[in-house]
């Protein structure tokens, strides 16, 4: 079972700063990650898919890279609507078709 | 517009059961997979299980195996997932959500279940 695990824990940044967090994978998951942002009472929305591709209407603020274990998710520059946690999921080697424990991003 | 919407959610006590519907509009259904995914008070979000198509393949996390059933019907837009012998810890906002084979690329706005007596 592939294990992922994220960081850091919370990031507590100002509007117009640079976000920049991390998800490891505990064996390869070549580019089969995805990027999800969850909000308190909303729906999980999917950001990015296969590492670094964005999707559907999702703002070019936002960016993945990476491959193998190690994958980041950039925002480059906060806006106060991107208070919430975010969550990677890989889909390399499923059942289970893991989440990743969360990053929450604080807007000061 | 694609929706989905989740229902039959409730209080129920330990070692009960419950049946939740996702209502599916706005896209051809039967050319979706999907997932069911929930999340506990103050927790993460976790993936319970997937299902393919036609129903000829379904996944289930190893928390939920042999308790939970997934199911769908796609002359009725909907999934389904029968919830039994539910435990405190099965307490959460359950999701549905519909993949298209890279990502869960829409989502319910979920249904709470308690487990409590």
């Amino acid at each position: 079972e592939i294990v992922l695990t994220q960081s850091p824990a919370t990031l507590s940044l100002s509007p117009g700063e640079r976000a920049t967090l991390s998800c490891r994978a505990s064996q390869s998951v070549s580019s089969y990650l995805a990027w999800y942002q969850k909000k308190p009472g909303q729906a999980p929305r999917l950001l990015i898919y296969d590492a670094s591709n964005r999707a559907t209407g999702i703002p070019a603020r936002f960016s993945g890279s990476g491959s193998g274990t190690d994958f980041t998710l950039t925002i480059s520059s906060l806006e106060p609507e991107d208070s919430a946690i975010y969550y990677c999921q890989q889909r390399s080697n499923w059942p289970p078709n893991s989440f990743g424990p969360g990053t929450k991003v604080d807007i000061k | 517009e694609v929706q989905l919407v989740e229902s039959g959610g409730g209080l129920v006590q330990p070692g009960g059961s419950l049946r939740l519907s996702c209502a599916a509009s706005g896209f051809t259904f039967s050319d979706y997979e999907m997932n069911w995914v929930r999340q506990a008070p103050g927790k993460g979000l976790e993936w319970i299980s997937y299902i393919d198509k036609r129903s000829t393949t379904i996944y289930y996390a190893d928390s939920v195996k042999g308790r939970f059933t997934t199911s769908r019907d796609n002359a009725k837009n909907s999934l389904y997932l029968q919830m039994n012998s539910l435990r405190a810890e099965d307490t959460a906002v359950y999701y549905c959500g519909r993949w298209d084979g890279r990502g869960g690329d829409s989502w319910g706005q979920g249904t709470l279940v308690t487990v409590s007596s």
